[in-house]
Order: structure tokens, then C-alpha cells, then sequence
């Protein structure tokens, strides 16, 4: 069974498009998150979320938002997509208050 | 604001030729260290956590240390399958990373 799963794996979109990806997980955490991974590999937090409160990166377009139907869920919609959203972007979860993570296998987004 | 430096950035070593692997971070109330590996392709895999001064993990070739300034990851004996990127990470409100350690083990 897998933890963390994601999907689509690859998206592949042209320029302005709307977009999502979905995450869920069934470790029962209460914690999700979403990172994007660069071309350079470097890992970067895009939101925290848990059902008491969103914590967004500041440095995170308002293009970009976090939507939980439920505590297993966490999809990510993404508006307007920019050729500079091309990235590697990685759901996760953990238990709350500094518990390991626990990663999908990430979504491999090309905007051309 | 939590800062996590990895160095080297990459490293090639021979099979058998042990190393370490160096983190050192700022963080306003350590609420844990963590080293996580990335294989190509795939989402980072967790390793070790450790929450204070002095502590130390192992898991089989892999072993991990911590003071109030820096945390090592020791390699030893390595085989081209320990070949992969090192993360490290503090924990703020999430987990936040370092830029990595690209490992190549040849044979």
C-alpha cells in the first residue's frame, strides 16, 4: 500500500492553463504539505495544513492554492501557469509537531 | 528564519572509501534534524531524526550525528548502491531543507 500517492506522475501544459494535482495519504496524519523541488534539486516548502490552520510561504504566488476536501486530501490548483512553475512538486505528510515526513513520488509539471 | 547549508554539494567515492557528509544549520528551537535520501526519480526517503546534542543513529553503512551547530552523516564502506542525493532538514512549522548532497559511490 502506498502512503503518500500523487497524480497525475507527469502533466505536461501549455501556458495560462488551470491545473491540479492530487495527494492523499493513509498513514491517518494530520499534517500535509507541498514542496516544490527546482531544476537544481533544491526542495522548498510551499504550504503546511492541517485542519486547524494553512500556513502558506510568502514567497508563493496567490496562484498557487491548497484545497483539503478532507484530512487524507490535499490537492494543489494551480492558476495561469507560468513557464517558471516548471518543477518537480511533492506532497507529504506527518504527524504533528516535528514527526517525520512522509513523501509521494512527486508530479513532474512542464509548462511549455 | 531556519537556514540549512549542506556541503559538499556533490562527492564521488570509491566503493569502500568512507566519508562524511556535513549539515550545519540555524534554527530558533530545534524541534528536530533530519536526513532524508533522494534517489532520481523518486521522493526523498527518510533516514534519521535526531532532537539533541550528542545523539547518534545508525543504520547500517549510514550513521548520523548531531551537535548544537552541525549534524554529520557518516559513511562507511560504501557501495555504488548508497549512490544518491543527502537531505537534510530542520523542522520550523515544516520540514525545511538543505540543497543536498549528490553522492556517487563507483565501483
Amino acid at each position: 500500500d502506498t502512503a503518500v500517492s500523487q497524480t497525475p506522475k507527469y502533466l505536461v501544459t501549455q501556458m495560462g492553463n488551470d491545473k491540479s494535482i492530487k495527494c492523499e495519504q493513509n498513514l491517518g496524519h494530520d499534517t500535509m504539505y507541498w514542496y516544490k523541488q527546482d531544476s537544481k534539486k533544491f526542495l522548498k516548502i510551499m504550504f503546511s495544513y492541517n485542519n486547524k490552520e494553512l500556513i502558506i510561504n510568502e514567497t508563493v504566488p496567490n496562484r498557487f492554492s491548497p484545497k483539503s476536501p478532507d484530512k487524507a486530501h490535499l490537492n494543489l490548483h494551480i492558476n495561469s501557469l507560468e513557464l517558471g512553475d516548471s518543477a518537480v512538486y511533492f506532497c507529504a505528510s506527518s504527524q504533528e509537531g516535528g514527526r517525520r515526513a512522509f513523501f509521494g513520488q512527486g508530479t513532474r509539471l512542464t509548462v511549455v | 528564519e531556519d537556514q540549512v547549508t549542506q556541503s559538499p554539494e556533490a562527492l564521488r567515492l570509491q566503493e569502500g572509501e568512507s566519508s562524511s557528509l556535513n549539515c550545519s544549520y540555524t534554527v530558533s528551537g530545534l524541534r528536530g534534524l533530519f536526513w532524508y535520501r533522494q534517489d532520481p526519480g523518486k521522493g526523498p526517503e527518510f533516514l534519521f531524526t535526531l532532537y539533541s546534542a550528542g545523539e547518534e543513529k545508525e543504520k547500517e553503512r549510514l550513521k548520523a550525528t548531531l551537535t548544537k551547530k552541525e549534524s554529520f552523516l557518516h559513511i562507511t564502506a560504501p557501495k555504488p548502491e548508497d549512490s544518491a542525493t543527502y537531505l537534510c532538514a530542520v523542522h520550523g512549522y515544516a520540514l525545511n531543507f538543505g540543497k543536498g548532497t549528490s553522492l556517487l559511490v563507483t565501483p
